[in-house]
């Protein structure tokens, strides 16, 4: 069965940087794109951007250019986002979830709280 | 950027009722839109993708409709299951726009 599996909660201080990993498993890893989505507490979905994880080409949202970037290794089917320059309002959970446009599966979710 | 606009923002209903939440995206996004159903603490699950097709194992009891900039999920006798918040998202180009989001919520 597909998974995507993140890595554990992250405590940061402003201004350093974070890299949340998303192992995938139970399909071809290179067959589907994967994507990032946050969700700062008690708000809405942001998508942040893709990857293409066959060539490893990324699209990210005007929000993050500068500050994100998507990697893949994919001789362990594993993806990462890495946010630097953090700020407190970039504490959220960070999802991974797999697909071309609409997403049927996602990740458990990855804590980042920001914070001095 | 395609803005998405979800109505309302806060739904309150009771378990039966029918309801609809709307979504209208600020230029034509075609069909590329899907509706997610989430639960505090939980990850988003995908309902309806391509405005209309339903998600293999969701109950029939949600449909999609409607194309271009208007969009609408129904669902048609809500279950207790179904109070949670719903997002619809735009996938016709980058970025992938949501909206804010519809928190259903027990009358």
């Amino acid at each position: 069965q597909v998974q995507l599996v993140q890595s554990g909660a992250e405590v940061k201080r402003p201004g350093a940087s974070v890299r949340v990993s998303c192992r995938a498993s139970g399909y071809t890893f290179t067959d589907y794109y994967l994507h990032w989505v946050r969700q700062a507490p008690g708000q809405g979905l942001e998508w942040m951007g893709r990857i293409n994880p066959s060539s490893g080409g990324t699209n990210a949202a005007q929000n993050f250019q500068g500050r994100v970037t998507m990697t893949r290794d994919t001789s362990i089917s594993t993806a990462y986002m890495e946010l630097t320059r953090l700020k407190s309002d970039d504490t959220a959970v960070y999802f991974c979830a797999r697909g071309f446009g609409y997403n049927a599966y996602w990740g458990q979710g990855t804590l980042v709280t920001v914070s001095s | 950027d395609i803005q998405m606009t979800q109505s309302p923002s806060t739904l309150s209903a009771s378990a039966g009722d029918r309801v609809t939440i709307t979504c209208r995206a600020s230029q034509n996004i075609n069909n590329w839109l899907a509706w997610y159903q989430q639960k505090p603490g939980k990850a988003p699950k995908l309902l309806i993708y391509e405005a209309s097709i339903l998600e293999s194992g969701v109950p029939s009891r949600f449909s999609g409709s409607g194309s271009g900039t208007e969009f609408a999920l129904t669902i048609s006798s809500l279950q207790p299951d179904d109070f949670a918040t719903y997002y619809c998202q735009h996938y016709n180009d980058y970025p992938y726009t949501f909206g804010l989001g519809t928190k259903l919520e027990i009358k």
